[in-house]
């Protein structure tokens, strides 16, 4: 299958400062990727679809300044979390679909960030 | 709304014995439904999916689901558990548009012990 690769696997910040998670697809190019958020024994939390060369779109009740999405080519879609609190802390993953010839998304290695 | 419920928290078995993780899900249209695996602070691997065709599905690693539209549900099986199926299971769903979301049950976590 195709594979998206996530960057970095495990970050821990201080608060106050931003962190830039990386997502790519690796095999494939990706208009759509989506970035879910995973807190402890819960399920995916869909935060944004990023839509290459447009804004993201944010999921109800998800700051878009707060979580800054850039999607500047087909292969590429990053994260920023911004002035970094330590309720941010969590599990970030994203995805992404080859839309031309798969009907299954794949999914990143995940972002383990703690904000201390 | 497109919604997915996993109704176990947990499923315990022992090794060898047949294992079933349920899934019932609602959405408008068809659906096309996803079973995937997650091992500790690890994203997501995928299983097998549903589009259309044959109810019976079989995905990686020995797994199968069955799609029954009447009862709408999309249950993940194996016939024999292994200690290495232990993870967290979730099922998935979305509509039919190529920008359609995927929507994520709460997942199941399974335990096979020896």
């Amino acid at each position: 299958g195709a594979v998206v690769s996530q960057h970095p696997s495990r970050v821990i910040c201080k608060s106050g400062t931003s962190v830039k998670i990386e997502c790519r697809s690796l095999d494939f190019q990706a208009t759509t990727m989506f970035w879910y958020r995973q807190f402890p024994k819960k399920s995916l939390m869909l935060m944004a679809t990023s839509n290459e060369g447009s804004k993201a779109t944010y999921e109800q009740g998800v700051e878009k300044d707060k979580f800054l999405i850039n999607h500047a080519s087909l292969t590429l879609s990053t994260l920023t979390v911004t002035s970094a609190h330590p309720e941010d802390s969590s599990f970030y993953i994203c995805s992404a679909r080859d839309q031309g010839t798969s009907t299954e998304a794949f999914f990143g290695q995940g972002t383990r960030l703690t904000v201390v | 709304a497109q919604s997915v419920a996993q109704p176990e928290d947990q499923v315990n078995v022992a090794e060898g014995n047949p294992l079933t993780v349920k899934c019932t899900y609602s959405v408008s249209g068809n659906p096309y439904l996803f079973w995937y695996v997650q091992y500790p602070n690890r994203g997501l691997q995928f299983l097998l999916k549903y589009i259309t065709g044959d109810n019976l599905v079989k995905g990686s690693y020995g797994f199968e689901a069955e799609f029954n539209k009447s009862q709408t549900s999309f249950h993940l099986k194996k016939p024999s558990a292994l200690v290495s199926d232990s993870a967290l299971y979730f099922c998935a769903v979305r509509g039919g548009g190529t920008a359609s979301k995927l929507t994520f049950g709460t997942g199941t976590r399974l335990q096979v012990t020896l």
